[in-house]
């Protein structure tokens, strides 16, 4: 079993909808989590924390569920720029061992 | 541009060769993290440094894979006797060594081994 489990879409949307992603991890043990976004061909950058009391940050909405180890992400209003692979990351500990990568979920929006 | 540098950015070489790349961290931070991405994957994690220290290899880094961090700054991957499956992005991030420090990712050496 993988350790950090999505979706891998692809996921196509019209602008403005609403797009949720979910993703699993394995390790019960993990105790700091992510959503990263990697745009074709680039590097990932940090999109959001997770926190377990759920934290959202303009239009992008992520949640903690620590007891059916279980992570989302919520998008609303969806804009073109938005077209973009989401990763899921789930870390051991909260200092700075290593990131624990999902596949990825591929979202298009589309005009 | 202050953040993350790796070099160089493409590599082809053939099978049986050696290669190395470069990573150039943001300059205070004192760990390193070199990770691969294939097609369709996440990145996976390689090795990391804190400083001049390697403290951490995975099992996906075999006898043929090097990684140094000479004077706690720049670090080198090496690949000896390079092949196929090697082909990949290779990948290398930096944070500080506080808690919680957000790990930053260089551009990526897309590496394709014919």
């Amino acid at each position: 079993r993988k350790e950090v489990e999505q979706d891998p879409g692809p996921f196509n949307v019209p602008e403005g909808a609403t797009v949720a992603f979910n993703c699993t991890y394995s390790n019960s043990a993990s105790q700091s989590f992510f959503w990263y976004r990697q745009d074709c061909r680039k590097e990932p950058k940090l999109l959001m924390s997770v926190y377990s009391s759920g934290n959202e940050d303009g239009r992008f909405t992520a949640q903690l569920n620590r007891a059916s180890q279980y992570i989302s992400l919520l998008i609303r209003d969806s804009k073109l720029s938005d077209s973009a692979t989401y990763l899921c990351v789930v870390k051991l500990d909260s200092g700075n061992t290593p990131l624990v990568f999902g596949k990825g979920t591929r979202l298009s929006v589309i005009a | 541009d202050t953040g993350v540098s790796q070099d160089p950015r493409h590599k082809i070489t053939k099978r049986g060769q050696n290669v190395t790349f470069r990573c150039d961290p943001i300059s205070e931070h004192n760990r390193l993290y070199w990770y691969r991405q294939t097609l369709g994957q996440g990145p996976e994690f390689l090795t990391y440094f804190q400083n001049e220290a390697q403290l951490e290899k995975s099992r996906l880094l075999s006898d043929r894979f090097s990684a140094e961090r000479p004077k706690g700054s720049f670090s080198t991957l090496e690949i000896q006797r390079t092949e196929q499956g090697d082909s990949a992005m290779y990948l290398c991030a930096s944070s500080l060594e506080a808690r919680r420090s957000e790990q930053f990712f260089g551009p990526g050496t897309r590496l394709t081994v014919l």
